[in-house]
């Protein structure tokens, strides 16, 4: 089966750095997606990690373990316009190529 | 960016209605997706289409049907409409299914069913 974890809810303060941890387990990776939610919008797409390592892009980076099933997701110079959910996705490809997304991090930023 | 257009954006209706939820995308992307997100939940995969006249059942289909007549068009079609089917059903796009190939959402349809 498939299964991803996030953390519910972060509080972070502006100007600061946050970590947004993600764990999966799905049979079949082919990738990892982060979107950004806010609320009553849509998702819009932020990252995407096949490799380990981290990709970095601006303010947003993202890491992948794929031996530990982990990613991470940091936004650092936090601006309250980053109050969002933040969705972690796995792309599997025992699952027709489609996207198994968690149930999303509810970050607010406080001035 | 993303051209890819739902309506209506909010829909209440009573129970046992039948209800089609419009979907369009002007970026010519062959694979198309409905998902359904409860507040504070993850998405869950209701149907999906890799082209014109393919449509593929997700995990959440066996109330709901969908078309793919034309590339940019992808319907969803409650039969009878109940109280539990209220929530937000976004559509998507992608150019395909390889490397990154990202989601592309529109704006959702939040339903409401009386």
């Amino acid at each position: 089966g498939q299964n991803i974890d996030q953390p519910t809810e972060m509080t972070a303060t502006e100007g600061a750095i946050v970590q947004i941890n993600c764990t999966y387990q799905t049979s079949g990776f082919n990738g990892l997606f982060w979107y950004q939610q806010h609320a009553g919008e849509a998702p819009t797409f932020l990252s995407y990690n096949v490799l380990d390592g981290l990709e970095e892009k601006g303010r947003f980076s993202s890491f992948l373990s794929r031996s530990k099933g982990y990613s991470y997701l940091l936004l650092k110079e936090l601006q309250m316009k980053d109050s969002a959910s933040y969705l972690c996705a796995v792309r599997d490809q025992d699952y027709g190529q489609n996207f198994v997304f968690g149930p999303g991090t509810r970050l607010s930023v406080l001035p | 960016e993303a051209d890819i257009y739902q309506t209506p954006r909010y829909l209440v209706i009573g129970t046992g209605k039948k209800i089609t939820l419009e979907c369009s995308q002007t970026m010519g992307h062959d694979k198309m997706y409905w998902y359904q997100q409860d507040p504070g939940m993850e998405l869950h995969l209701i149907h999906y289409s890799y082209g014109v006249n393919s449509t593929e059942k997700g995990d959440l289909s066996s109330e709901s049907t969908v078309s793919r007549i034309r590339t940019e068009h992808f319907p969803l079609t409650l039969e009878s409409a109940r109280p539990s089917h209220t929530s937000q059903y976004l559509c998507a796009s992608s150019e395909g299914t390889s490397g990154e190939e990202k989601l592309f959402f529109g704006s959702g349809t939040q339903l409401s069913v009386l």
